[in-house]
């Protein structure tokens, strides 16, 4: 189940399980969007994007869906593996006049369990 | 291995001490970032250049001063700083005026006593 509070928001599932974990950004302009995956110790990593223009692209294992009418984002993991066990963001990159760069959501804590 | 390379991994320094995270890219991305991380938060946004010229200052304190000497680095040079900036500060770059993924390095750990 997912809990939320001061803490970073978690979302514990079973091994072998699916898990979809949700974002909601906050600019209806942003036209492109990362997931990024953060193990403990490490930089972010890139997991999937999407364009704007696009509502769904899959790659190995893991789904992300788009819906621009309510501004939310989700990733799917298929099969979840202990691997998968990280803390995960989504990005929006925004453009403005000075440039564009990604803005990131509060990040969800995924937890194995075996 | 991430392409982005960063040094320090981890830097320790007193409220007093000078010293500079350093960051190096060969991709020949043109856009380099500075973000700051806090523990159990997302990174967030410092300093952007583009074409080695700072494009984005996030309203950092001055105690935070970035250089970007050529296409490949990018530093941060730290000065005066408090307990509070203690962080993992993250390097990033990609490619300029095209949607692409933005690279990140591995972060330099700072603990400001």
């Amino acid at each position: 189940g997912e809990s939320v509070g001061l803490h970073l928001p978690t979302l514990s599932v079973q091994e072998g399980d699916n898990s979809i974990i949700n974002c909601a950004y906050s600019n209806s302009a942003s036209d492109y969007f990362i997931w990024y995956k953060q193990e403990s110790g490490k930089g972010p990593q890139f997991i999937i994007d999407i364009r704007s223009n696009m509502d769904k692209r899959q790659g190995q294992r893991v789904t992300v869906l788009l819906n621009k009418t309510v501004k939310h984002l989700s990733l799917q993991i298929a099969a979840t593996q202990p691997g998968d066990s990280a803390v995960y963001f989504c990005a929006e990159n925004i453009r403005d006049n000075y440039g564009q760069n990604f803005v990131f959501g509060p990040g969800t804590r995924l937890s194995v369990l075996p | 291995d991430t392409e982005v390379t960063q040094t320090p991994k981890h830097l320790v320094m007193g409220m007093t001490n000078k010293k500079s995270l350093k960051c190096e890219q060969h991709m020949g991305h043109r856009a380099m970032y500075w973000y700051k991380q806090k523990a159990k938060k997302p990174p967030e946004l410092m300093f952007v250049y583009s074409y080695e010229k700072l494009s984005i200052n996030e309203s950092v304190p001055s105690r935070f001063s970035p250089e970007c000497p050529n296409s490949s680095l990018l530093n941060l040079h730290l000065h005066a700083l408090q307990p509070e900036d203690s962080a993992l500060y993250l390097c990033a770059s990609r490619v300029v005026d095209s949607v692409g993924e933005l690279f990140f390095g591995e972060g330099s750990r700072l603990t400001v006593l």
